[in-house]
């Protein structure tokens, strides 16, 4: 089953231009990850943001979480062409001595040169 | 260090036929998972290992799938009979997991480049 409902499901900008994906999701998380994958291949994980934290920068990433909406956001500043993959949102939550990680349904970037 | 590896990159099948995926994680990881990806969807957990004892396999169909992890290191995957609609990206990972004594951590997935089955 998919914990989290990304949105938009796609998402086209033009090179230099700011992507803001959103991610919503059910239950309790210990924290909240963002990964990428470019097509063909696996998911890189991007960022990592915690429970009890609200914003969380990397580079030209910013991750903000909201646990009372049960939401979070990944903004990418300067998209470049390269940054054009799909997005996915993952929530972990830690019971009974092992990680339970759940993929949303994703976000798929076109950064156009 | 090395990352996760899978094998076969390809594999195209007929129905009823059987199919199995090899991966070998990165080297330390406790934690092993296979994901189900579906075209246009995100990774849906089948089967995550804990060392070599499973931990999570409620979404595994265990009518024709199965898995195992030797000596907690390599895992294989097998489906038979396949059906249709078992063409996927089928996609291992692995991760620290939790840390020891009590305490808990909580350490990021690595994937492989997974194995595209077709079912025909």
């Amino acid at each position: 089953s998919q914990q989290g409902e990304e949105d938009p499901q796609a998402l086209s900008i033009q090179e230099g231009e700011n992507a803001t994906m959103n991610c919503s999701y059910k239950t309790s998380i210990n924290n909240l990850q963002w990964y990428r994958q470019n097509s063909g291949r696996g998911l890189v994980h991007l960022i990592l943001i915690r429970s009890n934290e609200r914003e969380k920068h990397s580079g030209r990433l910013r991750v903000t979480l909201d646990t009372s909406k049960k939401s979070s956001s990944l903004l990418i500043t300067a998209s470049r062409a390269a940054d054009t993959a799909s997005y996915f949102c993952a929530t972990v939550l830690n019971s009974g001595g092992y990680q339970k990680v759940t993929f949303g349904t994703g976000t798929k970037l076109q950064v156009i040169p | 260090e090395a990352g996760v590896a899978q094998s076969p990159r390809y594999k195209i099948i007929e129905k009823r036929q059987s199919v199995a995926f090899w991966c070998n994680p990165i080297s330390g990881h406790a934690t092993l998972y296979w994901y189900q990806q579906i075209l246009g969807q995100g990774p849906k957990l089948l089967i995550q290992f804990q060392n070599n004892g499973v931990v999570d396999d409620s979404q595994l169909p265990k009518d024709r799938f199965s898995a195992e992890r030797l000596k907690g290191v390599d895992s294989t995957l097998k489906i038979q009979p396949a059906k249709l609609e078992d063409s996927a990206v089928y996609l291992c990972a692995s991760s620290l997991g939790l840390g020891q004594g009590g305490s808990s951590y909580n350490s990021p997935l690595h994937f492989g480049n997974g194995t595209r089955l077709t079912v025909t």
